[in-house]
């Protein structure tokens, strides 16, 4: 069974707080991401990365930064976490076409980040 | 950024009920997937939809790509409790909001 794991489903930090969130998966796909999701804004990118030690900002990369040193791992890094980064934290992974068109995407179960 | 946009934005309806959700766009997509996300996952995929004017049924779920790719819909017929959930549209890494589904016994 493939499987997208996070390292924590529930996260309580302090604001200034330097945050890790891990991510692995196993099916040895190239692209992985980094999404936040909050009621009524949907799923919003944060980063992407296509290959080892590759990454793309997504459209919110403000106040993150990631770090990909083996294909199955893509890690999120708050480094000084604030009250408003405060949300669901999704990892997808996802393989590559020959063609560029991003397929499915495979989610793991989430982090739900709170900052105090 | 391609914007995605879901309507409505939430729906309750009664078992038995069809329904329709709407996924649109200004922009042109090479393909969109359609996720279910259940509280405490993640989204899982439905269907992906390529070809304009493409239709795809997955058993009581029917799913279309419009002619010019900018749009999609999915039709729900004889609804159950069991398809409630967020109803995701998707398309190059992006997401719309979303339609929360609840169908009630």
């Amino acid at each position: 069974d493939v499987k997208v794991t996070q390292s924590s489903r529930y996260l309580v930090k302090r604001t200034g707080e330097k945050v890790f969130l891990e991510c692995v998966q196993d099916m040895d796909h190239e692209n992985m991401f980094w999404y936040r999701q909050d009621p009524g804004l949907g799923l919003r990118l944060i980063y992407f990365s296509y290959d080892v030690k590759m990454k793309e900002k997504g459209d919110i990369p403000e106040g993150y930064s990631v770090s990909r040193e083996k294909k199955e791992r893509f890690s999120l890094i708050l480094e000084s976490a604030s009250t408003n980064q405060t949300s669901m934290y999704l990892c997808a992974s996802s393989s590559l076409s020959g063609t560029r068109v991003y397929n499915e995407q495979f989610f793991g179960p989430g982090t739900r980040l709170t900052v105090l | 950024t391609q914007l995605l946009e879901q309507s409505p934005q939430f729906l309750s309806i009664q078992e038995g009920e069809n329904l329709t959700v709407y996924c649109n766009s200004s922009s042109v997509f090479s393909s969109l997937q359609w996720y279910r996300q259940e509280p405490g996952e993640g989204p899982v995929l439905l269907v992906t939809v390529v070809t304009g004017g493409e239709v795809k049924k997955l058993k009581r779920l029917t799913f279309q790509f419009g002619d010019a790719r900018k749009d999609s819909s999915l039709h729900i017929t004889a609804a159950q409790p069991g398809d409630t959930g967020l109803y995701l549209c998707a398309g190059n890494m992006r997401f719309g909001a979303g339609t929360r589904l609840t169908v009630k016994p």
